[in-house]
Parts: structure tokens; sequence; C-alpha cells
């Protein structure tokens, strides 16, 4: 699996956007993206994916560059829920591993 | 609820006693997943099953011992196990192993 390089930790002031940057400068053609969230003392819990395509859900949207060497995922107003450590994951596509580095700190501030 | 039952919560275990991790998953998937999640370490995988069969054993240690009777629940049976054991145990599943995983919210093993 390609590696992914996140910053250790970021704030954010509750209400605003946060965007979370990821490097994944070795991502093969046949590798998806994927962030996940993990709460304090909780399990990690799924955000988004994609491959190429910017992506958005009720959670998140996820914004792949052209060349998929970065990406970005950006949570529109954030919450003092969202408080979390934020992996970003690239996944082969059909295999079953997913490799799970340090991650991004977020704390959102009030 | 995450869908996703683990049990229990926390253990506290002596270094020769047996006991086991449970995991249920009320999401009609076909793929469960252990992972163990150690103090300042990222997670790692240490099994999978896939339609109830063994798919990946990543170098674990034979003190572990998954069971996976059907594709809702799956354990991870523990003997004599170290100190150094001491770890988050989670467990997820996911509809099949090209699919977003869901986690539960672990079991807190601490070994003494």
């Amino acid at each position: 699996d390609a590696k992914t390089t996140q910053p250790p930790s970021m704030d954010c002031a509750e209400g605003r956007a946060a965007n979370l940057p990821c490097n994944h400068s070795t991502i093969s053609g046949n590798e998806y993206v994927y962030w996940y969230r993990q709460i304090h003392s909780q399990g990690p819990q799924y955000i988004i994916h994609g491959l190429k395509n910017n992506e958005t859900n009720e959670m998140a949207s996820l914004i792949i560059t052209e060349d998929r060497k970065s990406s970005t995922l950006i949570l529109p107003h954030a919450t003092l829920r969202d408080t979390a450590v934020y992996y970003c994951i690239v996944r082969v596509n059909g295999d079953y591993k997913l490799s799970f580095g340090a991650g991004t700190t977020v704390t959102v501030r009030a | 609820e995450t869908g996703v039952t683990q049990t229990p919560r926390h253990l506290v275990m002596g270094m020769t006693n047996k006991k086991s991790l449970k995991c249920e998953q009320h999401l009609g998937h076909n793929a469960m997943y252990w992972y163990k999640q150690s103090a300042k370490k990222p997670l790692e995988l240490m099994f999978v099953y896939s339609l109830e069969e063994r798919v990946e054993n990543n170098s674990v240690p034979s003190r572990f011992s998954p069971e996976c009777p059907n594709s809702s629940h799956l354990f991870l049976h523990l003997h004599t196990l170290q100190p150094e054991d001491s770890a988050l145990y989670l467990c997820a599943s996911s509809q099949d192993t090209r699919s977003p995983l869901h986690f539960g919210n672990g079991t807190r093993l601490t070994v003494t």
C-alpha cells in the first residue's frame, strides 16, 4: 500500500470549515483514498472514500487533486464532537487490508 | 449504536487465565476483522475472515486464537498472555473485503 503523510495535529474553530490535508505521492492507479476518524474511547468510524473524483456525503467532502498525489478532507462546519484523530489511508481496490498510520489529531475549539 | 457490538468493554486478566472476546455484527456483512491498538502505536491488523473462512493471519502469536462460527459472530480466545498484550482490541465488519469497515468500540484488555 502507498504510504500517506498527515500533519500530526491541527486546531479548528467551532462552526468553521476544517480542511485536513493528506499526501499520498506514491499512490497507484488502483488505490482508493479512505478517511476514518477515531473519537476518544471509541472504534474508528468510516467517513468517506474516493478514487479520483471529488466525493461528498452527509459527514464530509473529499477533494482529490488531479494527479491524485494529495487529498483534502473537508468538514464543512466543525463542532466540538468532531474532535478526534483523523486517518487518511490508501487501499488497493479489492484488497481487504486497511493500514492505519498515526493520523492527525484534530481539536475543535469553541 | 455502531452495528458492531463487542463484549466485554473492559477485561483484566492474569497471565495464566483463559478468556474470550466476543464480537457480533448486526449489519448482514460477510467479512469480519480483529485489530489491535496498543498505546502510541497505529492499529495493527490481526485476523480477517471472509464468509467464515480465515483469509489473513498476520503473524499473530498462537496465544491469540480466533473463531468465526458464522458470519455474524467473531471470537478471540486468549490464553497465557503477556503484559505487553495489554491493548484495545477492535472488531470490524464489512459487506465484503472491498467495502468500508465498520468498527465496534473495542475491548480494553489489561494483562497483569
